[in-house]
């Protein structure tokens, strides 16, 4: 069936490290993607997206890259602050399926300063 | 705007008691959804709408009821609370249009509950 898998957290990094959080899917068709991202104690809000291969989303300083060929949406960042500490979440919709997203297990990023 | 509204942020029960949570939305959104949140499974969705008066069953729907009378409302009925059901409700909502599934979905503050 569709569904997301991403890399197992948590993930500990010092401040100004590079980030990377892998993210591969499985799905029918062609999925719309997406990553959220949930703050301490908050619900969840949208990071970036990519509806079509090749896109890039970009939003804060990250990035993901619709890449077809791999059924992966990898989320990246080149300095992480200690304001990103978060839980990440890598998402899909299918076409024709608005409102109906299926979610990865989550990777809990933590940035020590 | 408020965006989505959810109440209460926490609730404990009782096995074999019932509650409604409530979510809420003033953006004109006409998709609405409800996922629970549980460690090491990330969202799972219940139910959904698609509008007033539509609803249809998500991954997990076994155990909860849902209804759609207003566009602005789409609350979750636990009819029977189990401890299964402890966990973090999310309610989302989007606007629906042509190209529903390149929205972004917004997000309530979420509601906690605890089945005892």
């Amino acid at each position: 069936g569709d569904s997301v898998t991403q890399m197992e957290g948590p993930v500990t990094l010092s401040e100004e490290a590079f980030l990377t959080i892998n993210c591969t899917y499985t799905a029918t068709g062609y999925p719309s993607l997406f990553w959220y991202v949930q703050y301490p104690g908050e619900g969840l809000q949208l990071l970036l997206k990519a509806t079509k291969a090749d896109d890039k989303g970009s939003n804060k300083g990250f990035e993901a890259t619709y890449r077809k060929e791999t059924t992966s949406f990898h989320l990246e960042k080149g300095s992480v602050q200690v304001s990103d500490s978060a839980v990440y979440f890598c998402a899909l919709t299918l076409y024709n399926q608005g409102g109906k997203l299926i979610f990865g297990q989550g990777t809990e990023l933590s940035v020590k300063p | 705007n408020a965006g989505v509204t959810q109440t209460p942020k926490f609730q404990v029960l009782k096995t074999g008691q019932s509650m409604t949570l409530q979510c809420a939305q003033d953006m004109n959104h006409e998709y609405m959804s409800w996922y629970r949140q549980d460690p090491g499974m990330g969202l799972r969705l219940i139910h959904y709408s698609v509008g007033a008066g539509i609803t249809d069953q998500g991954e997990v729907p076994n155990g909860y009821n849902v209804s759609r009378s207003t566009t602005e409302d789409f609350p979750l009925r636990l009819l029977s609370a189990a401890p299964s059901q402890t966990s973090v409700y999310f309610c989302a909502s989007s606007y629906g249009l042509a190209g529903a599934h390149q929205e972004t979905q917004y997000f309530g503050p979420g509601t906690r509950l605890l089945v005892l």
